[in-house]
């Protein structure tokens, strides 16, 4: 099943801003928005925004979802040292009745 | 507070069987829609299957026709059958709400002669 595409890393310095992108077509991503996941090692994804929805009870208002056609993004503000961590996209693909991933991308704060 | 914890991965043989089991509490398992993920050692995470609240089943192309996804209603219980392992399937297997809400903290599975 193909995958969501995303950069493989992404550097900022701190306090910085990041853009982590995420691309589908029109049968995930563009049909029923990304859901995005942070994952510090060792632990278990946390999410962050389901579908491109409002932020999980909990969830630092630095990060929000968007979404333009086909491609999801999240922008993380005014970057954390603990905001260093790998960033993974999904969305459900209605084509293939299946769950795709990106293969992540990992967050280096400067 | 809702906890989903997984169990009964393990050291398998290729070509050989497990059951995976998440039991859930603050949370129905037959009311949700429920997940299994799995991510290999050094590497991204990966849809495994998913069970609607009616019983339907989804499978990834890499697991179908070898693993099985069910759920027991009066224990609260996830579980995933693996047959047919191979070394491939080695990786730390997660059971998650189908929203990503809530996610056990896994169990890792080795399949290796």
């Amino acid at each position: 099943q193909a995958g969501l595409t995303q950069p493989p890393s992404v550097s900022k310095g701190l306090r910085q801003t990041a853009t982590l992108t995420c691309t589908g077509n029109s049968n995930n991503v563009g049909n029923q928005g990304a859901t995005w996941l942070q994952q510090h090692q060792g632990h278990p994804p946390k999410l962050l925004s389901y579908r491109g929805d409002s932020r999980p009870s909990g969830i630092s208002e630095r990060f929000s979802a968007s979404r333009s056609r086909n491609t999801a993004s999240l922008t993380i503000t005014g970057l954390q040292p603990e905001d260093e961590a790998d960033y993974y996209c999904s969305a459900w693909d209605s084509s293939l009745s299946a769950w795709v991933f990106g293969e992540g991308t990992k967050l280096t704060v400067l | 507070e809702v906890q989903l914890v997984e169990s009964g991965g393990g050291l398998v043989q290729p070509g050989g069987s497990l059951r995976l089991s998440c039991v859930a509490s603050g949370l129905t398992v037959s009311n949700n829609y429920m997940n299994w993920v799995r991510q290999a050692p050094g590497k991204g995470l990966e849809w495994v299957s998913l069970i609607y609240s009616d019983g339907s089943t989804y499978y990834a192309d890499s697991v179908k026709g070898r693993f099985t996804i069910s759920r027991d209603n009066s224990t609260n219980t996830l579980y995933l059958q693996m047959n047919s392992l191979r070394t491939e399937d080695t990786a730390v297997y997660y059971c998650a709400r189908d929203d990503g809400a809530y996610w056990g903290r896994g169990t890792l599975v080795t399949v290796s002669a």
